[in-house]
């Protein structure tokens, strides 16, 4: 059970905005920055969000980040069929005095 | 280009050792905190474990506690994982990652390696 709660998959189609939501509690996302990651079949996450809504150059703005209490979402809006791809909240956990995973989306472009 | 390099990865019985390796080009590792992340064959990412810059402070998951341990050689651009114990749910691919900004030990996580494959069974 991962300390970050995901949904398992997300769905969309072409030119649609999907959202993925991430539920922590007061000690990790409740009190520290959210972090989004993408991440392809055999290949390494890339950093897509950091600092709960900040995109690294190069990201899209077609991909932002929110965050509220407890809670977080990543938003993809234009969808394509090149975002097809696993994502990953994530953030530090002050309890735990590390760093905390959800358990992926799995984003369908149909 | 900054680049991680991870290796050291085989099959190991349960119980046995293994030290990891994390070579670093591109940017001054002595500069950055350096992660460890694991990926279990088909599932999410799980942290491991974090170095400060200077090796001074260490951190690791509940999971690997006192069975893995961090380091780092500035002089070498290298960081390592020394795993003993090993169970077979340490069965992974074992990542080397950086993170963004120097002046914290996590504030996500920007150059990843492409992993190293632990493999843990008799």
């Amino acid at each position: 059970q991962s300390v970050l709660t995901q949904p398992p998959s997300a769905s969309g189609t072409p030119g649609q905005r999907v959202t993925i939501s991430c539920s922590g509690s007061s000690s990790n996302i409740g009190s520290n920055y959210v972090y989004w990651y993408q991440q392809f079949p055999g290949t390494a996450p890339k950093l897509l969000i950091y600092r709960n809504n900040q995109r690294p150059s190069g990201v899209p703005d077609r991909f932002s980040g929110s965050k509220s209490g407890t809670s977080a979402s990543l938003a993809i809006s234009g969808l394509r069929s090149e975002d097809e791809a696993d994502y990953y909240c994530a953030a530090w956990d002050d309890s735990l005095t590390g760093e905390v995973f959800g358990g992926g989306t799995k984003l369908t472009v149909l | 280009e900054m680049q991680l390099v991870e290796s050291g990865g085989v099959v190991v019985q349960p119980g046995g050792s293994l030290r990891l390796s994390c070579a670093a080009s591109g940017f001054a590792l002595e500069d950055y905190t350096m992660h460890w992340v694991r990926q279990a064959p088909g599932r999410g990412l799980e942290w491991v474990s974090l170095i400060s810059w200077d090796g001074g402070t260490t951190y690791y998951a509940d999971s690997v506690k006192g069975r893995f341990t961090v380091s780092r050689d500035n002089s070498k651009n290298s960081l390592y994982l020394q795993m003993n114990t090993l169970r077979t749910e340490d069965t992974a691919l074992y990542y080397c990652a950086k993170v963004t900004n120097p002046n914290y030990y996590y504030y996500g996580l920007d150059v990843w390696g492409l992993g190293t494959t632990v493999t843990v069974s008799s």
